[in-house]
């Protein structure tokens, strides 16, 4: 069974740092492309960044490039984005999803990680 | 970037009607439109992928249609679990994909 289970999530002060795990299992890890979508407190979904399975391309949304870092360790089956200088306009829930194999949609996804930015 | 407008932003039905959204994109994107639902507290569940196409284990009732700019996502026979939030998302410009506002579907 596919499953992907982010972690990480928290209450962090404006400018502060956080970094959000996603840990994946039920499938051959390395040979799929993920992505980051957030979704702010009652409003919809936003891309944030995608990585492809050997790490060499990644994008980032404008909002967060800079900030942000996607990373991924295959050999532990894990996804990874570093936060930096965040601010509340990032408070969100995070979700990493899969693309599925070949495709351009996100065939499954993880239940999220909450992150809040407030003092 | 790509602008998804759907319609309605929400809608009431009552079981075992047939609800049709509409999504609409700011330039064309053939046919790379997806579907997903959202129930409360959950996370997105992919329903259709490439405008039309079924995803394993999605119910029948559910379909896609449309090319180019307009889009729609039919639910016949609405059942209780339907009710949900119902998001369109373009996947021309991978990975700069982006989502439709959603439809919130409520119970009449």
């Amino acid at each position: 069974e596919v499953q992907l289970v982010e972690s990480g999530g928290g209450l962090v002060q404006p400018g502060g740092s956080l970094r959000l795990s996603c840990a994946a299992s039920g499938f051959n890890f390395s040979t799929y492309i993920m992505n980051w979508v957030r979704q702010a407190p009652g409003q919809g979904l936003e891309w944030v960044s995608y990585i492809s399975r050997s790490s060499t391309t990644i994008h980032y949304a404008d909002s967060v490039k800079g900030r942000f870092t996607i990373s991924r360790d295959n050999a532990k089956n894990s996804l990874y984005l570093q936060m930096n200088s965040l601010r509340a306009e990032d408070t969100a829930i995070y979700y990493c999803a899969r693309y599925g194999s070949g495709s351009l949609w996100n065939d499954y996804w993880g239940q999220g990680a909450l992150v809040t930015v407030s003092s | 970037d790509i602008q998804m407008t759907q319609s309605p932003s929400s809608l009431s039905a009552s079981v075992g009607d047939r609800v049709t959204i509409t999504c609409r994109a700011s330039q064309s994107i053939s046919s790379f439109l997806n579907w997903y639902q959202q129930r409360p507290g959950k996370a997105p569940k992919l329903l259709i992928y490439t405008a039309s196409s079924l995803q394993s284990g999605v119910p029948s009732r559910f379909s896609g249609s449309g090319s180019g700019t307009d889009f729609t996502l039919t639910i016949n026979s609405l059942q209780p679990e339907d009710f949900a939030t119902y998001y369109c998302q373009q996947s021309y410009s991978t990975p700069r994909v982006t989502f439709g506002q959603g439809t919130r579907l409520e119970i009449k």
